[in-house]
């Protein structure tokens, strides 16, 4: 599966947009894009993934480029409750596949 | 409601005292994993399961063992304990491992050995 690069942390005023960016230049083409988020030390959760196309859901949209090698997770208002470490994971479709977690972006959603 | 649980939330133990850390899923899912974080490491998988009777070492299996007897239930085991196994432990689970599904994860058992 291929790697991925996030900034360590970023910043983001309440009520704002918060677009959360993320590298995987060496992307497979059946390699999907994950998105996941650990508030404080509880579970991972789940936010949205995709393959080729723009996805949006209840939580966020997620912006893959064309040629597929950088992707933005978009919070589109961001609120206090939002502030947690967000990882981007790529995962191919074969049987050996996991996800694997990275450093990940630390998102400090402030008033 | 769709959800992973494992018990204990806490739990502290003895060096060489076994233990168990039970995880439990009511989505049918096929794949099953176990991870532990630990500071400056992020997330490592211990071990996986594709479905009943099939497990597999993840990254850092050495000193776990798992059971995979029923769909729903992945048990953790640490038949000897030792200080190094202290971390957070989470469950996981999804209808499978390949891209295009979510997985699930518990709420997480912090454990302690002394």
């Amino acid at each position: 599966d291929a790697k991925t690069t996030q900034p360590p942390s970023m910043d983001c005023a309440e009520g704002r947009a918060a677009n959360l960016p993320c590298n995987h230049s060496t992307i497979s083409g059946n390699e999907y894009v994950y998105w996941y988020r650990q508030i404080h030390s509880q579970g991972p959760q789940y936010i949205i993934h995709g393959l080729k196309n723009n996805e949006t859901n209840e939580m966020a949209s997620l912006i893959i480029t064309e040629d597929r090698k950088s992707s933005t997770l978009i919070l589109p208002h961001a609120t206090l409750r939002d502030t947690a470490v967000y990882y981007c994971i790529v995962m191919g479709t074969g049987t050996a596949s996991k996800l694997t977690f990275g450093t990940g972006t630390r998102l400090q959603v402030t008033l | 409601e769709a959800q992973v649980t494992q018990n204990p939330r806490y739990l502290i133990t003895v060096t060489g005292k076994k233990l168990t850390v039970t995880c439990s899923q009511n989505m049918n899912h096929e794949y099953m994993s176990w991870y532990r974080q630990d500071p400056g490491l992020g997330l490592r998988q211990i071990y996986y399961s594709m479905n009943v009777e099939v497990t597999d070492k993840g990254d850092v299996p050495e000193g776990y063992k798992v059971s995979r007897k029923e769909k729903r239930n992945f048990p953790l085991i640490l038949e000897s304990p030792s200080p190094n196994q202290t971390s957070l432990y989470f469950c996981a689970s999804s209808k499978a491992p390949r891209g295009g599904t979510e997985a699930f994860f518990g709420q997480g058992t912090r454990l302690t050995v002394v």
